[in-house]
């Protein structure tokens, strides 16, 4: 079974300025799908970034960028510039890959991020 | 993408009353789920919702106290039975089309009583 660990139950950031969430996993598979999920207070949950485990080069969209090592089995998002709608529950998900994508993926506890004015 | 939506969005409930949950996504998708999460937790899969065919309950579910339907491509019920303060939750549905992707609802805040 794969689990997923987020170990920062919380954590704060200035406006403008950079953070980095993080994710280990552990799992025997070689193929599969990390993702990171963004959901604001009381509005629905959506996919911030996607990494494909076959893929050496990070995953990178607008402001968010992943350090993925798969040996390393580490997974840590960054937000860069933060805004104060980046103030959202994060969480870090894992899925095997198969094809026909019947796969359910495994989500970590979540990191609360908060971002100051 | 695809847009889900829920009703209701909140109910209060008595102990010992069934709710249905509704859930609607705007395009056909080949797979739907429902989530249990409570605020400020992780989500908590409950069951993988199969059509015209029994959902797939992970363990610590029971059809007997959450039953399922999901008659088409586009539509799926959770019913919350014979219901104790323990089952206040955020109920989620979510939905995947093929790819990998996950889709979310806006999630049902129920509260019993």
């Amino acid at each position: 079974a794969q689990t997923v660990t987020q170990s920062q139950p919380e954590m704060s950031v200035q406006e403008a300025e950079t953070v980095t969430l993080s994710c280990t996993y552990d799992t025997s598979e070689s193929n599969y799908y990390l993702f990171w999920y963004k959901q604001p207070p009381s509005r629905q949950m959506i996919l911030v970034i996607r990494q494909e485990a076959y893929k050496q080069q990070n995953a990178t969209e607008n402001r968010f960028s992943v350090n993925f090592q798969k040996a390393a089995k580490s997974f840590s998002l960054k937000i860069s510039d933060s805004q104060l709608g980046d103030t959202a529950m994060y969480f870090c998900a894992f899925m095997k890959h198969a094809s026909g994508g019947s796969y359910i993926p495994t989500f970590g506890r979540g990191t609360s991020l908060i971002v100051h004015p | 993408s695809a847009v889900i939506s829920q009703k209701p969005s909140r109910d209060i409930c008595q102990r010992g009353t069934s709710l249905t949950i509704q859930c609607q996504v705007d395009s056909q998708v080949t797979m739907m789920f429902w989530y249990r999460q409570q605020p400020g937790q992780s989500l908590t899969l409950i069951a993988t919702a199969n059509q015209g065919s029994e959902a797939t309950y992970e363990s610590g579910f029971v059809i007997d106290k959450f039953p399922i339907s999901r008659p088409n491509l586009t539509f799926s019920t959770l019913t919350v039975s014979n219901m104790s303060p323990e089952d206040s939750s955020i109920y989620l549905c979510s939905a995947r089309r093929g790819g990998h992707e996950q889709y979310f609802g806006p999630g049902t805040r129920l509260t019993v009583t």
